[in-house]
């Protein structure tokens, strides 16, 4: 079986603050990962993922995650807020080969002026 | 091309009717899911396609609730007997294996189900 925790439910940060959202997972198998985001109003997005390879994974709007197998963890990270970032942040994993996504409970960014 | 529609948007039902929502995937995607988001939480697991294997209802919470699809296309989530606990946002996804088994899922925009 395989769970995911989101240590924050809220984050609260100024503007161009940096952020730090993070998440644990446990699995017995080999795992792919993923961090999607929902605006306000919006459907679920893919903000980025891990798949194999370099650990440290880049989305198009300066956030990253670095995969931590030691630790099991997948950290998002941004080293600049902007208000139109606040939304709410899901982390995800699912084994390789397989099929359903487990997400953790989601962590609210709130950006302020 | 078009992402994962669904339907209705928006349903609001009577407690003990039964709802049937609709998922559209994206054409050509194999393996379709559906999920459930209760107010302030995470999404939940309910039920997989893939192809011409047997659905994963291993997430499905009770035997009201059940789902059909029809080879790759529409899928229909059925619940039965609706209670309020399961006033919630069906999202469906839909993703394709063919390339290496990513497991990159689509997600369409929800259906607001409001059981009073």
């Amino acid at each position: 079986a395989q769970s995911v925790t989101q240590l924050d439910s809220q984050v609260p940060v100024f503007e161009e603050a940096p952020v730090e959202l993070r998440c644990n997972y446990s699995s017995s198998v080999s795992v792919y990962l993923f961090w999607y985001v929902q605006y306000p109003n919006q459907g679920l997005q893919l903000l980025l993922k891990y798949l194999s390879g370099s650990t440290l994974v880049e989305s198009i709007n300066g956030f990253e995650a670095e995969f931590n197998k030691s630790q099991t963890s997948f950290h998002l990270r941004k080293p600049s807020v902007h208000i139109s970032d606040t939304a709410e942040y899901f982390c995800a994993v699912t084994s390789v080969g397989g099929g359903k996504l487990i997400f953790g409970q989601g962590t609210e960014l709130s950006v302020k002026p | 091309g078009a992402g994962v529609s669904q339907s209705p948007s928006n349903k609001v039902t009577e407690k003990g009717k039964d709802v049937e929502l609709r998922c559209d995937p994206i054409s050509g995607h194999t393996a379709l899911y559906w999920y459930r988001q209760r107010l302030g939480q995470g999404l939940e697991f309910l039920i997989y396609f893939q192809g011409n294997s047997a659905p994963d209802k291993s997430g499905l919470p009770s035997d009201r609730f059940s789902a059909e699809r029809t080879g790759e296309s529409v899928s229909t989530l059925t619940i039965q007997r609706t209670q309020q606990e399961d006033s919630a946002v069906y999202l469906c996804a839909s993703s394709s294996r063919r390339t290496g088994g990513m497991n990159e899922q689509y997600f369409g925009p929800g259906t607001r189900l409001t059981v009073t």
